[in-house]
């Protein structure tokens, strides 16, 4: 079964740091394209950041410089390691894998598969 | 950064009802577009990838049309489980970006 569980969550001070994981089974993340995203509480979908299967990374610009995507290969895991936190940062941290089209495997930005999320809170 | 525009951000519909969602993109994004359902405590479940594909598994009632700039996701029968919160994302442009969300209620 194609699964991903996210962990690491928790309430953290401002200007603290957190690393969140994301643990995938059913499917190798070094093969496909993986992205954050996150939900504040009562608020829509925002992308985080986005790691290709070739290392390239991207990120949106309010996290550029504080967060860094990456993955362990031999642990299959995806990770989130934020710094410098702000509470516009709390939200419910989602990971997800990217879809590819069935006939070409061509990357297609949407996401298949999401795990459950973790919470991040940033207060004092 | 690409906005991504959806209409309405509300919606009360009946049981059977055919639900229409616009979502309207700040430049053109060829056909990278894909539409999201999220029920409340839940993770979003991809329906529809390059604006009219649907993904597996998801019931053939949902269809998506359009590209460039204007895009919709129709229901064609509203039905008890499909009452939840719709997402577009665009593709074609980083910063990946979300549609503010179209809410779809029972009447």
């Amino acid at each position: 079964e194609v699964q991903l569980v996210e962990s690491g969550g928790g309430l953290i001070q401002p200007g603290g740091s957190l690393r969140l994981s994301c643990a995938a089974s059913g499917f190798a993340v070094s093969n496909n394209y993986m992205s954050w995203v996150r939900q504040a509480p009562g608020k829509g979908l925002e992308w985080v950041a986005l790691i290709y299967s070739g290392g390239s990374t991207y990120y949106t610009d309010s996290v550029k410089g504080r967060f860094t995507i990456s993955r362990d290969d031999s642990k299959n895991t995806l990770y989130l390691q934020m710094s410098s936190l702000r509470a516009e940062d709390t939200a419910v941290y989602y990971c997800a894998k990217g879809g590819y089209t069935p006939m070409h495997r061509t990357p297609h930005f949407g996401m298949d598969v999401w795990g459950q999320g973790t919470t991040v809170t940033v207060s004092s | 950064d690409i906005q991504l525009t959806q209409s309405p951000s509300f919606l009360s519909a009946s049981i059977g009802d055919r639900v229409t969602i616009t979502c309207r993109a700040s430049q053109g994004i060829s056909s990278y577009l894909v539409w999201y359902q999220q029920k409340p405590g839940k993770a979003p479940q991809l329906l529809i990838y390059a604006a009219s594909t649907l993904q597996s598994g998801v019931p053939s009632r949902f269809s998506g049309s359009g590209s460039g700039t204007e895009f919709t996701l129709t229901i064609s029968s509203l039905q008890p489980e499909d009452f939840a919160t719709y997402y577009c994302q665009q593709g074609n442009t980083y910063p990946l970006t979300f549609g503010g969300g179209t809410k779809v209620e029972i009447k």
